[in-house]
């Protein structure tokens, strides 16, 4: 079955300090794509990173960098130097090549930025 | 418009009520998705659209669920006789290529509607 799991409904963390969020995946593809999407409160799903399970190298993007662990089926978004303007519901989320066009989310979790 | 954009962000429906959702993808792109949001949950996928062809209508909870692209740009999401258990936010998303194509295939959303069914 394919499946995304995130098991932290909520992580604190406080401004200028690192977070990760967790995500852990489940499919029999042997290719597939792995993103993370940030949900402010107004609810609109900002796309932060991609990885494709055959990329050797771990994907950045500024402040965002996932950690892919293939072997653990683990994918999890590290952000550094926290802001304010991070507090959100982040949510993983995979498109298995062969299954389908559409992706598969986690629950999501929730990031509280305190200053 | 720069993004997708969702019309109405906000509907409240009698139960029995027939609505319609819309939504205005980025101009151009290829792949139009319906997502269904619960509250506290993640999206689950509805339906697929590659141009004006529903290629994927999987998700569908019930047949009282129907969404159309008629000219492969607008999509409505209409659901018939609606039911509290509809109450969500219902999201859309659309992609420059064919999802097929690539796996690396950014969607963009839209803010989405709330629904909630009285």
């Amino acid at each position: 079955a394919q499946k995304i799991t995130q098991t932290q409904p909520g992580m604190f963390v406080q401004e200028k300090e690192a977070v990760t969020l967790d995500c852990t995946y489940d499919t029999s593809d042997p290719s597939y794509g792995l993103f993370w999407y940030k949900q402010p409160s107004s609810g609109e799903m900002i796309f932060l990173i991609y990885q494709g399970s055959y990329d050797q190298q771990n994907a950045t993007e500024g402040r965002y960098s996932l950690n892919f662990q293939k072997a653990r089926k683990s994918a999890n978004l590290v952000i550094s130097a926290s802001q304010l303007g991070d507090s959100a519901m982040y949510f993983c989320a995979m498109r298995p090549n062969q299954a389908g066009t559409a992706l598969i989310f986690g629950k999501g979790t929730t990031l509280s930025v305190s200053s | 418009g720069a993004g997708v954009s969702q019309s109405p962000r906000y509907k409240v429906a009698k139960r029995g009520q027939d609505v319609a959702l819309r939504c205005d993808p980025i101009s151009g792109h290829v792949s139009l998705f319906w997502y269904q949001q619960a509250l506290g949950q993640g999206p689950e996928f509805l339906t697929y659209f590659q141009n004006e062809a529903q290629l994927d209508k999987s998700g569908l909870p019930s047949d009282r669920f129907f969404a159309e692209r008629p000219e492969g740009s607008v999509s409505t999401l209409k659901i018939q006789r609606t039911q509290q258990e509809d109450s969500a936010v219902y999201l859309c998303a659309s992609s420059l290529r064919q999802a097929s194509l690539s796996m690396n295939t950014e969607a963009f959303f839209g803010q989405g509607t709330r629904l909630t069914v009285v």
